[in-house]
């Protein structure tokens, strides 16, 4: 069983839906986070949790640390947004390095 | 502007050959990394480092060496390609200075036949 774990793994939406990705990991974690990736390449961070909430622009991620979960919620969602949303969480023990899930791969049609 | 600088972007190389990756970071970041992302997986960690001086193995080092002789460099150097190293590669650093956000190079498309 992976250790982060990340659903759905494919997810295709019209234009304005609300989206909700799920982050599941079975490890103690000091951080979690999101990030995007666009179809031929780049990474970019959306998201450092430790708790909490936390919220930019149409973006929401989520974190219950008891439950060992978090979610990314999309608003208004755009054709813009299609992307591949992955989720990885640092280890308090672990000098930065992180278990990566295995992305959620997002299409938003107009 | 600030940020991860990775070249090139494109290579193509024969079998036995060697090349280096370059990766500079100019947010004073301690922790740099190197990633291989193949289609339709996420990213497998080759190698990092915790500072200048420091390097040490990911889940797949094999063929592959680094060096970090200052903060903002961390090259990845290719020893004798394998079509198996065809892949995408991604330098990424984070550091206290930047909250701990992780940062991303552009990547580099790399083919070896």
């Amino acid at each position: 069983k992976n250790e982060v774990e990340q659903s759905p793994q494919n997810l295709t939406a019209q234009e304005g839906e609300f989206i909700t990705i799920n982050c599941s990991y079975s490890v103690g974690i000091s951080a979690l986070h999101w990030l995007q990736q666009h179809p031929g390449g780049g990474i970019v961070s959306l998201f450092m949790l430790s708790s909490g909430k936390k919220k930019h622009g149409r973006l929401i991620a989520t974190i219950n640390i008891q439950e060992k979960h978090s979610s990314l919620h999309i608003t208004a969602s755009h054709p813009r947004d299609s992307a591949v949303y992955i989720c990885a969480v640092r280890r308090p023990d672990s000098n930065y390095q992180l278990i990566w899930g295995a992305g959620t791969k997002l299409i938003i049609k107009p | 502007n600030a940020g991860v600088t990775q070249t090139p972007k494109f290579q193509v190389l024969k079998t036995g050959q060697s090349m280096t990756l370059q990766c500079a970071q100019d947010m004073n970041h301690e922790y740099m990394s190197w990633y291989r992302q193949d289609p339709g997986m996420g990213l497998r960690l080759i190698h990092y480092s915790v500072g200048a001086g420091i390097t040490d193995q990911g889940e797949v080092p094999n063929g592959y060496n680094v060096s970090r002789s200052t903060t903002e460099d961390f090259p990845l150097r290719l020893l004798s390609a394998a079509p198996s190293q065809t892949s995408v590669y991604f330098c990424a650093s984070t550091g206290v200075l930047s909250g701990n956000t992780i940062y991303f190079g552009e990547g580099s498309w790399l083919t070896v036949v």
